[in-house]
C-alpha cells in the first residue's frame, strides 16, 4: 500500500522561505507531485519529480530521495498569496494518491 | 493547459433529492476520470475511478447506488448524488488524467443539502 505523510500546519513570515517536507511509502515509485490548494478551491499542479534531486520553477523548488522516500517543497520569497495548503501525492496506478496537506499561513 | 470544467460550481439541494455533477475534459479526450470529495480542512479523498464505456471502480466505503457514476463519452463523466443527506454536503472535485500521468482537476462543486 502507500503512505504519505506532511506536516498538518506550518507558519512562516512574508518574505521568507518555508520547506514544507513529505514523506512516503509505496511499493512501486511512479514520481511524487506537488499541488497547491487554495481554500474553497481545486488543487493545482505544481510539481512533479520522477528523478533524485532539486527542480526549480521560479519561487518554488522541489526535491526528491528516492532511496530516502523523501520530498520537500521549497518556498522562497513568500507572499501573502501563497497561504494554501500543499499537498503531496503519489500515483498508484491510475490513481493519485494524496498526502493530508500541509496548511501554510503567511504572516505579515 | 488541459482544462476540466465542472457544473455546477454549487448548488443547494433539499435532503432526499438527486443532483448530478458534470465534469468535462474541454480539450483533451480523457478515457479515465477521477471523484474526489473533501470536508472541511481535510484532504481530498478519492470515491471513485471513472473509465469511458464501462463501470466506474468505487473505494472502499463509497456506496456505488447513492454515488451513481456514468463516463458516457471522452469528454464527460457525470456524478448523481441520490437521495442527498445533510452529511452529504461537501466539496466535489473531478479530475481528468491526460496523455501523462498528469490529473487536471476541474474547479470543484460545492453541494449543500438542507
Amino acid at each position: 500500500g502507500q503512505n504519505i505523510d506532511q506536516p498538518t500546519e506550518m507558519t512562516a513570515t512574508e518574505g521568507a522561505i518555508v520547506q514544507i517536507n513529505c514523506t512516503y511509502q509505496t511499493s512501486g515509485f511512479n514520481g511524487l507531485f506537488w499541488y497547491q490548494q487554495h481554500a474553497g478551491e481545486a488543487p493545482t499542479f505544481l510539481s512533479y519529480n520522477v528523478l533524485d534531486g532539486l527542480e526549480e520553477k521560479g519561487r518554488f523548488s522541489s526535491f526528491l530521495s528516492r532511496s530516502k522516500g523523501y520530498s520537500y517543497l521549497l518556498l522562497k520569497e513568500l507572499q501573502m498569496k501563497d497561504s494554501a495548503s500543499y499537498l503531496c501525492a503519489i500515483p498508484s496506478g491510475d490513481k493519485i494518491i494524496f498526502g493530508k496537506g500541509t496548511r501554510l499561513h503567511i504572516l505579515p | 493547459g488541459a482544462v476540466v470544467s465542472q457544473h455546477p460550481s454549487w448548488v443547494i439541494c433539499k435532503s432526499g433529492t438527486s443532483v448530478k455533477i458534470e465534469c468535462r475534459s474541454l480539450d483533451f479526450q480523457a478515457t479515465t476520470m477521477f471523484w474526489y470529495r473533501q470536508f472541511p480542512k481535510q484532504s481530498l479523498m478519492l470515491m471513485a475511478t471513472s473509465n469511458e464505456g464501462s463501470k466506474a471502480t468505487y473505494e472502499q466505503g463509497v456506496e456505488k447506488d447513492k454515488f451513481l457514476i456514468n463516463h458516457a463519452s471522452l469528454t464527460l463523466s457525470t456524478l448523481t448524488v441520490t437521495s442527498a443527506h445533510p452529511e452529504d454536503s461537501s466539496f466535489y472535485i473531478c479530475s481528468a488524467r491526460g496523455p501523462s500521468t498528469e490529473q487536471y482537476f476541474g474547479p470543484g462543486t460545492r453541494l449543500t443539502v438542507t
